[in-house]
């Protein structure tokens, strides 16, 4: 069946380190794919998106790109705050539902 | 904004309790979600409703109900709490299919 795999955590960098959180998918068809983060205490909120091959997706200064070739979806930012510490998960969507990685905690140090 | 509120943040019962926890959005969409959420795991599926009275089994429907009597409101039932039941609960509503948006979270703890 379809399945999200993320890289484990955790993840500790330092304020303004580049960063990448690896995604890899298995999908039927062409899944739409997406970041959600969890700051500590909170819900899930979508971070962005990519809906087809070769999309990029990108918000608050993170991107990711739909590499259909490699069924990846690597989330990357150039320079990492503390206020990014937080949770983060890759997701599909595989018919009506959604489809959650396992999660990544990201910490960040001053 | 979107706004999905839970009606606890922490829960704490015991061994065969019947547990009720709520979920209400305000942005009238028609799908809600429960997910547990567990270290390791992820979040997994409990049930979703696409309708008022309608429902479908997720991924691990198993020891839960839930009831939709009203578009806004969609309630997770713990028919007898278990120990294995300790989790977050995370509500979700969407009006698509794509993007969910979620409420804060529940933290049950069943001894």
């Amino acid at each position: 069946g379809d399945s999200v795999t993320q890289m484990e955590g955790p993840v500790t960098l330092s304020e303004e380190a580049f960063l990448t959180i690896n995604c890899t998918y298995t999908a039927t068809g062409y899944p739409s794919l997406f970041w959600y983060v969890q700051y500590p205490g909170e819900g899930l909120q979508l971070l962005l998106k990519a809906t087809k091959a070769d999309d990029k997706g990108s918000n608050k200064g993170f991107e990711a790109t739909y590499r259909k070739e490699t069924t990846s979806f690597h989330l990357e930012k150039g320079s990492v705050q503390v206020s990014d510490s937080a949770v983060y998960f890759c997701a599909l969507r595989y018919a009506s539902k959604i489809i959650f990685g396992s999660g990544t905690r990201l910490s960040i140090r001053p | 904004d979107v706004k999905v509120t839970q009606s606890s943040r922490y829960l704490v019962k015991r061994t065969g309790e019947k547990v009720f926890l709520e979920c209400v959005q305000d942005m009238d969409h028609e799908n809600m979600f429960w997910y547990r959420q567990d270290p390791g795991l992820g979040l997994r599926l409990i049930y979703f409703s696409y309708d008022v009275k309608m429902k479908e089994k997720g991924d691990i429907p198993e020891g839960y109900s839930v009831s939709r009597e009203k578009k806004e409101r969609f309630s997770l039932i713990l028919e007898s709490a278990s120990t294995n039941q300790t989790s977050m609960y995370l509500c979700a509503s969407s009006e698509g299919i794509e993007t969910q948006y979620f409420g804060p979270g529940t933290r049950l703890l069943v001894l």
